[in-house]
């Protein structure tokens, strides 16, 4: 079963809010991200989670804070957002990380909308 | 640098028709994989196949088909009979092999080739 779930569908948020957008996998993978996708263009990597540790930050800005409570769960913490920040957020997981590159599969996504 | 090109932009086609969707990869590394995600307007990306460079041979599966090139370093894509279901974005991405490649867990996505399918 490869499934990725995500929470929230949607979300909008205004500048000053906090919000968190969830992600859960129960593929027993190690390695878990978070992709960010603006309309017409391919996802791109944020972040990386390799055995609940953060192994990749691909320079995101600190106004997006990532955690990993355990192997199935990733969250990722939204400050302070700008409008530029409305995209789709993707996550995806992949199993044995360190080895070989495995395939990564992806959660349906969170609609961002930043006011 | 790795890099992915998908060369068209956007394609049209009625319904029935067969379809080649076209990716041309760059990568320094002797051992990476390819894969092929569909992305519907709901916004998943749907795997669809995951190649390894040591592995030429050609796959089908239902009415997809892929076609793996190491000589001209492409990895094109056929859907035979279309259907309107079909119609998504579809990506093409590039990974190196963690041991010989400088970046790790990275997937690089060309920019993807919209195909709409008419009735």
């Amino acid at each position: 079963d490869t499934e990725v779930t995500q929470t929230p569908k949607h979300l909008v948020m205004g500048m000053t809010n906090k919000k968190s957008l969830k992600c859960e996998q129960h593929m027993g993978h190690r390695a878990m991200y978070w992709y960010k996708q603006k309309a017409k263009k391919p996802p791109e990597l944020m972040f990386v989670y390799s055995y609940e540790k953060l192994s990749i930050n691909e320079s995101v800005p600190s106004r997006f804070s990532p955690e990993c409570p355990n192997s199935s769960l990733l969250n990722l913490h939204l400050h302070a957002l700008q409008p530029e920040d409305s995209a789709l957020y993707l996550c995806a997981s992949s199993q044995d990380w360190l080895g070989i590159q495995e395939t990564q599969y992806f959660g349906p996504g969170t609609r961002l909308l930043v006011l | 640098a790795q890099k992915v090109t998908q060369a068209q932009t956007e394609i049209s086609v009625v319904e029935k028709e067969d379809v080649t969707l076209d990716c041309v990869y760059e990568t320094r590394d002797t051992t990476y994989y390819l894969f092929w995600y569909k992305q519907p307007p709901s916004g998943e990306l749907v795997f669809l196949i995951r190649r390894n460079s040591f592995d030429e041979q050609n796959e089908i599966s239902g009415r997809y088909s892929w076609n793996f090139q190491k000589s001209t370093s492409s990895f094109n894509f056929t859907i035979t009979a279309s259907q309107v279901v079909d119609s998504a974005v579809y990506f093409c991405a590039l990974s190196e092999d963690k041991a010989g490649g400088t970046s790790y867990g990275k997937l690089t996505f060309g920019q993807g080739t919209i195909l709409t399918v008419h009735p």
